[in-house]
This record gives C-alpha cells, sequence and structure tokens, in this order.
C-alpha cells in the first residue's frame, strides 16, 4: 500500500534562503507526482507535475526532483519571500492506489521577512 | 472564467445528524472529486463523479454518498455524523475523466466540525 512521508512537517526560514522540502514515496510504481500548495481559506493549488519517466520539472523559482528508485522527490524554493509562506504538500498516482492521489501532510512553510 | 467554489464555508453539525456540502465545477469540467482533509494531515480521497456516475470511491464507508448534477455541480452527504468526521472538505474538478489525477482544480473546501 502506498503510503506518502513529508519531512520537516514545520520550517521556518529567513527570507532570501534556498530552501529543499522532502517527500518520500514507499511503492516505486508511481503514475506521476504533484506538488500542491494549500493557503488557509483559499485550497489547494497545484504547483508542479512529474510524470514517472520525467526526473525534475522547474516553473519559475520552483524546480521538483523526482528519483523513483529511492521513492524521493524534492522541491527546491529560490530566493525565498514571505509570499511563499504555505502548507506544501506531495501527492502521488500509482496503479497501487487504482490511479488516485495518495497524499502526504504537508511541510508548513513560513518565510520571515 | 469562475473557479470551484463551495459551500457553505465553515458548518456546525451535532453527533448523529446529516449533512449536505455542496461543489459547483469550473466552467466546462465534467469530473468532480471529493476529498476529506482532517487537521494536519494530507487530504484523503472519497469519491469521484464523471458524467453523473460515481468513477472511483476511497475507502469510506456507504453513509458517505454523492451527487453529480447535469450542469456537473455536485453534494456530498454525509449521514449519522460522528466526531470523526470533522474536517474540512474539498472538492476538485477536472476538464475529463481523470483516471490519472491529473488537472484538478480545488475549492476552497468547507470546515465540518461535528460536537
Amino acid at each position: 500500500k502506498q503510503e506518502v512521508t513529508q519531512i520537516p512537517a514545520a520550517l521556518s526560514v529567513p527570507e532570501g534562503e534556498n530552501l529543499v522540502l522532502n517527500c518520500s514515496f514507499t511503492d516505486s510504481a508511481i503514475y506521476n507526482l504533484q506538488w500542491f500548495r494549500q493557503d488557509p481559506g483559499k485550497g489547494l493549488t497545484s504547483l508542479l507535475l512529474i510524470q514517472s519517466s520525467q526526473r525534475e520539472q522547474t516553473s519559475g523559482r520552483l524546480n521538483a526532483s523526482l528519483d523513483k528508485s529511492s521513492g524521493r522527490s524534492t522541491l527546491y524554493i529560490a530566493a525565498s519571500q514571505p509570499g511563499d509562506s504555505a502548507t506544501y504538500l506531495c501527492a502521488v498516482s500509482s496503479p497501487d492506489s487504482n490511479y488516485q492521489l495518495i497524499w502526504g501532510a504537508g511541510t508548513k512553510l513560513i518565510i520571515k521577512p | 472564467e469562475t473557479g470551484v467554489t463551495q459551500s457553505p464555508t465553515h458548518l456546525i453539525k451535532t453527533r448523529g445528524q446529516q449533512v449536505t456540502l455542496r461543489c459547483s465545477s469550473q466552467s466546462g469540467h465534467n469530473t468532480v472529486s471529493w476529498y476529506q482533509q482532517a487537521l494536519g494531515q494530507g487530504p484523503q480521497f472519497i469519491f469521484q463523479y464523471y458524467r453523473e456516475e460515481e468513477n472511483g470511491r476511497g475507502n469510506f464507508p456507504p453513509r458517505f454518498s454523492g451527487l453529480q448534477f447535469p450542469n456537473y455541480s455536485s453534494e456530498l452527504n454525509v449521514n449519522a455524523l460522528e466526531l470523526d468526521d470533522s474536517a474540512l472538505y474539498l472538492c476538485a474538478s477536472s476538464p475529463r475523466r481523470n483516471l490519472q489525477s491529473l488537472e484538478q482544480y480545488f475549492g476552497p473546501g468547507t470546515r465540518l466540525t461535528v460536537t
């Protein structure tokens, strides 16, 4: 059964720093992996999608990598800003879950001005 | 283009009661998924509707049921509420039958508290 873990549960860094959020999953037979951002009262927003055949995806200051063999993904945020403060969740879709998303519990990120 | 909307924003119910939550999908989207997110946890998939028919279900008991209407809006009904049903309920719409969980656009959620 697929399980997704995100460490740390919370992270606080000064503005301007580069940072890495981690996501691990137990079954490497995934279809895709997605990173989402959750803001209070605003639902979830998809940030990056990595298909199983891809190694990384980039969008602006965000870069997500995928290593299926080790069951890990990282979300790299460059030059962090206070507006990046949110909870970041990763989710995987796999045959094991009938392609529905299995989610991590998220990392709550606080960027200090 | 209007995004996904949900109503109500917040709701307080008593154990044993029934509740109906509503979701209006984004224009042009024919698939709606519902998720339950307990505090401090990631969302858990409840079920998905495609063109008014259930198109997949997660590990939730039958007292969780749903409907999708011809305009692709949707309802989530929960009977015999339990304290553990307290959570944020999210709906997400997609432009096509979503076997790969791609292109989901989420609403802001309904916060349900069961006392």
